[in-house]
């Protein structure tokens, strides 16, 4: 039981390249998150799925989007990097009513 | 009112004493409670849930206290280990399907 797994544990981007941040869980939770923390600051969340086929956008969805095809996987695609995504990027998974299950992150940074 | 409010500290204690941490929220039908340890540069883990009666888990004692929206952690005999950021996380009612998160409260154990 690997819990939450995100891929890649760290990026370097060049400012206007695209990717698409990982994010896998085995433990058939409905609900996943994508959350960015920025250095000494609080957990923002980018965009929510509570369901395959259902996603919904949270406090920063800019630059974002994710897709939700299966309940295992919630990917999360950055389209036309900036320096402003450089940040600390955690995906999350609950069962509907218990608290998250964090991934250990994936830090980017753009150049 | 900001929705889940805490010191940000840092609380610096000596080995062995005992701190206190307390968080406000701002909605009355907020449902769940957590709190939470994030260690630096590393994801979130869940410390324990808060109950409406109070509950203990070794030297870690949360309360909440619904009349005036707030919920406490209590740790006891302070270790070095302890030394991390405490994030309290609030479910804001039926309804809501994310959790909201403080922005943490830093605690620095010194020999």
């Amino acid at each position: 039981n690997a819990g939450v797994t995100q891929t890649p544990k760290f990026r370097i981007l060049k400012i206007g390249q695209s990717m698409t941040l990982q994010c896998t869980q085995d433990m058939n939770h409905n609900y996943m998150y994508w959350y960015r923390q920025d250095p000494g600051m609080g957990l923002k969340l980018i965009y929510y799925s509570v369901g395959a086929g259902i996603t919904d956008k949270g406090e920063v969805p800019n630059g974002y989007n994710v897709s939700r095809s299966t309940t295992e996987d919630f990917p999360l695609r950055l389209e036309l990097a900036a320096p402003s995504q450089t940040s600390v990027y955690f995906c999350a998974s609950r069962p509907s009513a218990y608290g998250y299950t964090f991934g250990s992150g994936t830090r980017l940074t753009v150049v | 009112r900001k929705e889940v409010e805490q010191d940000p500290g840092p609380f610096n204690v000596p080995e062995g004493a005992t701190v206190a941490f307390n968080c406000t929220y701002s909605n009355s039908a907020s449902q769940s409670f957590f709190w939470y340890r994030q260690d630096c540069r590393k994801e979130p883990k869940l410390l324990m849930s808060v109950y409406s009666s109070g509950n203990e888990d070794g030297r870690f004692t949360a309360q909440l206290n619904r009349a005036s929206q707030y919920i406490s952690l209590l740790i006891r005999d302070s270790k070095l280990s302890d030394s991390a950021t405490y994030l309290c996380v609030v479910n804001m009612g039926e309804g809501y399907s994310t959790l909201t998160f403080g922005k943490g409260t830093m605690l620095l154990v010194s020999p």
